[in-house]
């Protein structure tokens, strides 16, 4: 049975800090989702990671992709406020369907 | 852009009653599925659609069922609806084919049982 772990599930932080969300995976697999979700709406895609050592940026976020380790993480640099919000990560060992972490509320906090 | 709408944000209703939640996507997507999300729990697949009248059981289907009777449109039904079935219900589509199969949500209904 794929289980996927997220660490931190609560993370504060000052604006202008650094810090990382991992994301860990039981089973094999390659291909790895993060999504975005702010309060009392849906889930928006951020990131789609399809091999090994994919690393892809977007303003202040950016996500990598480890499969021997079994491993996601997303990095936030210089958080800002905006950036506030649950953030989810994903991934499959069945085809469509998805198994979701437990997510990670992050506050940045002015 | 992928648009999944779902017929209602928010629902009340009794225990007992029958109740339906409707998912449409306009992307021509094969795939749909259904989510509950509760706190602490992140989102659970109720059940999953790979096609019309297809259907697969997620990781809590027991007290759902579900109908696709066209390819863009996607149903969960609570047949006698429960206080522990409040929650976030989340509908999301992607496609079959290639390799991405990324999935797209709907704005989310939710739903209390009284």
């Amino acid at each position: 049975e794929l289980k996927v772990e997220q660490n931190p599930l609560f993370l504060s932080m000052q604006e202008g800090k650094n810090y990382t969300i991992y994301c860990n995976y039981s089973t094999t697999s390659d291909r790895l989702y993060w999504y975005r979700q702010d309060p009392g709406k849906s889930l928006e895609s951020l990131f789609v990671l399809l091999s090994n050592g994919a690393v892809k940026q977007e303003g202040r976020l950016m996500a990598s992709l480890d499969t021997k380790a079994r491993l996601s993480t997303l990095h936030i640099t210089a958080a800002v406020h905006d950036l506030s919000a649950t953030y989810f990560c994903a991934t499959t060992n069945a085809g469509n369907m998805l198994t979701f972490g437990g997510g990670t509320r992050l506050m940045v906090k002015p | 852009d992928v648009k999944v709408t779902q017929s209602s944000r928010y629902l009340v209703k009794r225990t007992g009653e029958k109740v339906f939640l409707e998912c449409v996507q306009d992307m021509d997507h094969e795939n749909m599925f259904w989510y509950r999300q509760d706190p602490g729990l992140g989102l659970r697949l109720i059940y999953f659609s790979y096609d019309v009248k297809m259907k697969e059981k997620g990781d809590i289907p027991e007290g759902y069922s579900v109908s696709r009777e066209k390819k863009e449109r996607f149903s969960l039904i609570l047949e006698s609806a429960s206080t522990n079935q409040t929650s976030m219900y989340l509908c999301a589509s992607s496609l079959s084919a290639g390799l991405v199969h990324e999935q797209y949500f709907g704005p989310g209904t939710r739903l209390t049982v009284t």
